[in-house]
């Protein structure tokens, strides 16, 4: 059973912090996303990954970056955060190879920023 | 401009009947499509999907539709259930994406027992 799991469920920071967001996957997925989940717009992509150390920007990029140093493992940095990064995040990931291109979310983090 | 589009932000059925969720999109280079649910502070979760070449896949109570002429898709599901409460979103996959979706805004079902 593929299991996605991120560091926290709830998170509060202060406007100008350095956030970090983990997700780590257990089923040796290649593919990992990075989504926000805000009302009305659905869920939209931040970045994704297909590979260690590889990396490309989805829809909504500015104000976070990404690092991916060991294939489980993806994480969502927040530089310096922002009232308007208050949202939920979520994590998820996919085999690549499958062809089914069904995606596995992790539960999600409700961050706020004040 | 939305790619995928869910014009109903919520439904409500009584516990029975049939639940139509409907989806439409704009790009016709979308090959895949698929429906994910989500309850409250739970990540999505997978629920059926259909390739561009066929216009039907049912799964259980689930049933997907797809008109591509029309670039709509359906989900219906019969009979509702309680427990079929959450959101629904729709997600379309562009051709050679790496398995990058985009997603709709959401459909919020309410089953009324």
């Amino acid at each position: 059973d593929v299991k996605v799991t991120q560091s926290s469920r709830y998170l509060v920071k202060r406007t100008g912090e350095k956030v970090f967001l983990e997700c780590v996957q257990d089923m040796d997925h290649e593919n990992m996303f990075w989504y926000r989940q805000d009302p009305g717009l659905g869920l939209r992509l931040i970045y994704f990954s297909y590979d260690v150390k590889m990396k490309e920007k989805g829809d909504i990029p500015e104000g976070y970056s990404v690092s991916r140093e060991k294939k489980e493992r993806f994480s969502l940095i927040l530089e310096s955060a922002s009232t308007n990064q208050t949202s939920m995040y979520l994590c998820a990931s996919t085999v690549g190879t499958s062809g089914t291109y069904e995606q596995y979310f992790g539960p999600g983090t409700r961050l706020t920023v004040t | 401009d939305q790619q995928v589009k869910q014009n109903s932000p919520s439904l409500s059925v009584q516990e029975g009947r049939i639940s139509i969720l409907n989806c439409d999109y704009t790009n016709s280079m979308f090959d895949y499509f698929l429906w994910y649910k989500k309850y409250p502070a739970e990540g999505p979760t997978f629920l059926i999907s259909i390739s561009s070449i066929k216009d039907k896949n049912e799964d259980g109570r689930f049933t997907v539709f797809l008109n591509k002429s029309a670039k709509h898709l359906s989900l219906h599901i019969v009979p509702s259930q309680p427990g079929d409460s959450a959101v629904y979103f729709c997600a379309a996959r562009p051709k050679t994406s790496y398995d990058k979706v985009i997603f709709g805004p959401g459909t919020s079902l309410s089953v009324i027992p």
